[in-house]
């Protein structure tokens, strides 16, 4: 099993650019999710998914957009980069919401100049 | 609003020196509670976990949490360190059921050979 698997590792673009983070598992876990890391600011959730079909806001959701067609794919979308979204961008999946230890991918570093 | 406040944001040790770094949260029901640790340049690990029973919980590398309830608090120690646990360390709660991971600042921890 590759577990959490996201691409790109490191990207940069420029303002007002769009581009898709992904966001793959193949342990059929339900419920995935897209963080974001900033210093000082720890891990903060954008938007969530608990399973094919659905997705919700999480805590810092502005200026991105998710959708959950598959169970296996969580891809996340910046549809027109700033640089405030520069930051390290990790996706995480727990089994089912009764399950309690999330699995996070490598991360992908964004940079946007 | 539920949060994590982690005391500590960046704390210098010696090796050989003991750790411990402060985490507090603001919920008053049913919490899972999780220390994550983030080596340089890699990923989030899961350190350790508490979810009921025994309040002292032990982890991986020698590590051990502490879960007060009366004072909202999973305070992280370890009574030695190492040069290698040089890393940033997250503190993490989620609700009961909900899956949601709410993080702390993170902790930064330098240890000196």
């Amino acid at each position: 099993n590759a577990g959490v698997t996201q691409t790109p590792k490191f990207q940069v673009l420029k303002t007002g650019q769009s581009m898709t983070l992904q966001c793959a598992q193949d342990m059929n876990h339900e419920y995935m999710s897209w963080y974001r890391q900033d210093p000082g600011m720890g891990l903060r959730l954008i938007h969530y998914s608990v399973g094919a079909g659905i997705t919700d806001q999480g805590e810092v959701p502005n200026g991105y957009n998710v959708s959950r067609s598959t169970t296996e794919d969580f891809p996340l979308r910046l549809l027109s980069a700033a640089p405030s979204q520069t930051s390290v961008y990790f996706c995480a999946t727990l089994k089912n919401r009764g399950q309690r230890v999330q699995y996070f991918g490598p991360g992908t570093r964004l940079t946007v100049t | 609003a539920q949060s994590v406040s982690q005391h500590n944001h960046h704390v210098i040790l010696s090796e050989a020196a003991s750790l411990e770094l402060g985490c507090n949260y603001s919920y008053g029901g049913t919490v899972n509670l999780f220390w994550y640790v983030q080596y340089p340049g890699q990923h989030l690990q899961l350190l350790l976990k508490y979810f009921s029973g025994d309040p002292l919980v032990k982890g991986i590398k020698g590590f051990e949490a502490e879960f007060i309830k009366s004072k909202f608090s999973f305070n992280l120690r370890k009574p030695s360190v190492q040069w290698s646990d040089t890393a940033e360390y997250f503190c993490a709660v989620t609700l009961e059921n909900t899956g949601k991971l709410i993080f702390g600042q993170g902790t930064t921890l330098q240890v000196k050979p």
